[in-house]
């Protein structure tokens, strides 16, 4: 069971726009910044977002994070099928000092 | 160019213990904010922070998982090292290091990361 709870698939057509959403508590998401990665098939995880809303150089701005309270979103707009793929979310826990992830979500463009 | 890549045996008998090597490049590890981690993936689960070093030598250790590992580093070599024992059959994964640059990054985020090793743990 993952500390961080992602819902297990969403998915929408080509062209529209997804969010998938991280909720936490306060030692994790309340108090630490959120990272998200897109994890194509067959391949390693690749850092979508940083520090909740960051993008890496790279990263096209259809791509947008957020955070409120102990939850965070990530919002993926202009949807192509290279899109689809697991996403995972992740931060720090200050009660655990340690790194947790969510449980995945996989994105299905329709 | 940074890159990472881990080494280290496909097959591991049940209990005996296992050593990952993360050999990288276009960094070092001994220049202040640089931090290696080891993460693990289960065949279609999700992924698992075990552990990582800092630059200064630090240590952070998953809690469940903190008696079986041991992490170290050689900073001449650009590797780090990850050590498990006593493996099991749930252990069975691939295992990915990462490296997170604290100087751009929090401690939460991994800018980059290796290919992953897969490690099947059977007799």
């Amino acid at each position: 069971q993952s500390v961080l709870t992602q819902p297990p698939s969403v998915s929408a057509a080509p062209g529209q726009k997804v969010t998938i959403s991280c909720s936490g508590s306060s030692s994790n998401i309340g108090n630490n910044y959120v990272s998200w990665y897109q994890q194509l098939p067959g391949t390693a995880p690749k850092l979508l977002i940083y520090d909740n809303n960051k993008r890496p150089s790279g990263i096209p701005d259809r791509f947008s994070g957020s955070r409120s309270g102990t939850s965070a979103t990530l919002g993926i707009a202009g949807l192509q099928t290279g899109d689809e793929a697991d996403y995972y979310c992740g931060t720090w826990d200050s009660s655990l000092s340690a790194v947790v992830f969510g449980g995945g979500t996989k994105l299905t463009v329709l | 160019q940074v890159t990472l890549r881990e080494s280290g045996p496909a097959l591991v008998k049940p209990t005996q213990t296992l050593t990952l090597t993360c050999t990288f490049s276009g960094f070092s590890l001994s220049t202040s904010g640089m931090c290696v981690s080891w993460i693990r993936q289960p065949p279609g689960k999700a992924l698992e922070w075990l552990a990582r070093i800092d630059w200064d030598d630090d240590k952070y250790y998953s809690t469940s998982l903190k008696t079986r590992l041991t992490i170290s580093k050689d900073t001449s070599k650009n590797q780090v090292v990850l050590t498990m024992t006593n493996m099991d059959p749930v252990d069975t994964a691939t295992y990915y290091c990462a490296r997170t640059n604290r100087i751009q990054l929090s401690i939460g985020a991994f800018d980059i990361w290796g290919q992953g090793t897969m490690v099947t743990v059977s007799s």
